[in-house]
């Protein structure tokens, strides 16, 4: 299968606490994105980092980029209720136009 | 960004019937795709929806079971036949640019129970 990997599966923290998520590809990638699912509706797009990046940070979310162990992180600081979704990442391959998905993490953060 | 109308929003179908799912777009967008989540799993790419040609399906789906249309740049139909239980899942339309940063902005979902 070409779909990544994602750990942990599942993640269940307080309100206030962090949450880290990480994920891992197969391929070489132009970018790699991070999107999020509530309760099985349609993905919002949370932060693209290109392959030339490190590192991102958009609010309360700061991502990670490791090209040479193929992997990323998503840590959301000070988590809220409302945070409780399912968090995938999604890879870009050079020449592709498709996004290949990860398997999930599903994050519940408890008030 | 985009706008994605994507209807119906759920549905409950009997076996051996078909449904035909309706991506409709705020603007002209080149690339079109369908996916489709399975119960508690990630997004799997059935096609691409290819604007005056046949859809570019990937590997484990073919067109007779999901045929699809394209017949404008802004919208779009899956049709799931010959539908059976293994069938139910959430699928998905998505749109997206191309190059390094572009990202995809997806429909809301249609939610599928055959039974």
């Amino acid at each position: 299968s070409q779909q990544g990997e994602e750990d942990p599966q599942a993640l269940s923290i307080q309100e206030g606490e962090n949450a880290t998520m990480n994920c891992s590809y197969k391929t070489s990638i132009n970018n790699l994105q991070w999107y999020r699912q509530n309760s099985g509706r349609g993905l919002v797009h949370l932060i693209l980092i290109r392959s030339n990046e490190r590192e991102k940070h958009s609010g309360r979310l700061r991502v990670t980029l490791d090209t040479s162990k193929k992997s990323s992180s998503l840590l959301i600081t000070a988590s809220r209720a409302a945070d409780t979704a399912s968090y995938f990442c999604a890879s870009r391959g050079p020449g592709y136009n498709k996004l290949i998905f990860g398997a999930g993490t599903r994050l519940a953060v408890h008030p | 960004s985009a706008v994605i109308s994507q209807k119906p929003s759920r549905d409950i179908c009997q076996r051996g019937t078909s449904l035909t799912i309706q991506c409709q777009v705020d603007s002209q967008v080149t690339m079109m795709f369908w996916y489709r989540q399975q119960p508690g799993q990630s997004l799997t790419l059935i096609a691409t929806a290819n604007q005056g040609s046949e859809a570019t399906y990937e590997s484990g789906f073919v067109i007779d079971k999901f045929p699809i249309s394209r017949p404008n740049l802004t919208f779009s139909t899956l049709t799931v036949s010959n539908m059976s239980p293994e069938d139910s899942s959430i699928y998905l339309c998505s749109v997206e640019g191309v190059g390094a940063g572009t990202e995809a902005f997806f429909g809301q979902g249609t939610r599928l129970t055959v039974v």
